[in-house]
């Protein structure tokens, strides 16, 4: 039950766009589209921002898209905020478990 | 409004036992399957557990497997995590949760410090 990979750290200045990496194999982020994106902030509960790799929940800003191509998923964050400041997970159905595995998160830093 | 509240977390120490538990409000608890995550101080989300929305299925990560019983109650809506042989690497938040497509309901998480 390897987590998927995640950069450690991003870092973007306020109004530029990040993109965060999720990268898997062909048993969870490669073979499925039900990838999605969690934000966290400090002490809080993890916040879904996008699932089935691209779409938005309700009431999420479409400051945030996701995408897919092969063993890879990206988190795209665009006219960073400084509220965007976080942690985020990126997670996916896997058929080695036939349930859900968890990126390693990746710290934003908005300078 | 939907809500997940955890409970029974705390300090315990090394080989002891723990039951937690997740009360769940203002969705129907017995059309999702249930979740157990957890994080280590610092650290990222870990899978613990899962349960089918009947009970009839359970799901446990490795690193819990024959130590941890997941359980649920869809006449009480409440969720379970009967926790044994605890280890120093089992201290995190355990966060129960639900989701399903857009839907996605997390508690706030209770604390369990495994310590002696």
């Amino acid at each position: 039950q390897s987590a998927l990979t995640q950069p450690a750290s991003v870092s973007g200045s306020p109004g530029q766009s990040i993109t965060i990496s999720c990268t898997g194999t062909v048993s969870d982020v490669g073979g499925y589209n039900y990838v999605s994106w969690y934000q966290q902030h400090p002490g809080k509960a993890p916040k879904l921002m996008i699932y089935d790799v691209s779409n938005r929940p309700s009431g999420i800003s479409n400051r945030f898209s996701g995408s897919k191509s092969g063993n890879t998923a990206s988190l795209t964050i665009s006219g960073l905020q400084a509220e965007d400041e976080a942690d985020y997970y990126c997670s996916s159905y896997t058929s080695i478990t036939t349930l859900e595995v968890f990126g390693g998160g990746t710290k934003l830093t908005v300078l | 409004e939907v809500q997940l509240v955890e409970s029974g977390g705390g300090l315990v120490q090394p080989g002891g036992s723990l039951r937690l538990s997740c009360s769940a409000s203002g969705f129907t608890f017995s059309n999702y399957a249930m979740h157990w995550v957890r994080q280590a101080p610092g650290k990222g989300l870990e899978y613990v557990s899962a349960i089918s929305s009947n009970g009839g299925s359970t799901y446990y990560a490795d690193s819990v497997k024959e130590r941890f019983t997941i359980s649920r109650d869809n006449s009480k809506n409440t969720l379970h995590l009967q926790m044994s042989s605890l280890r120093g690497e089992d201290t995190a938040v355990y966060f129960c949760a639900a989701w399903h497509s857009s839907a996605s309901y997390w508690g706030q998480g209770t604390l369990v410090t495994v310590s002696s």
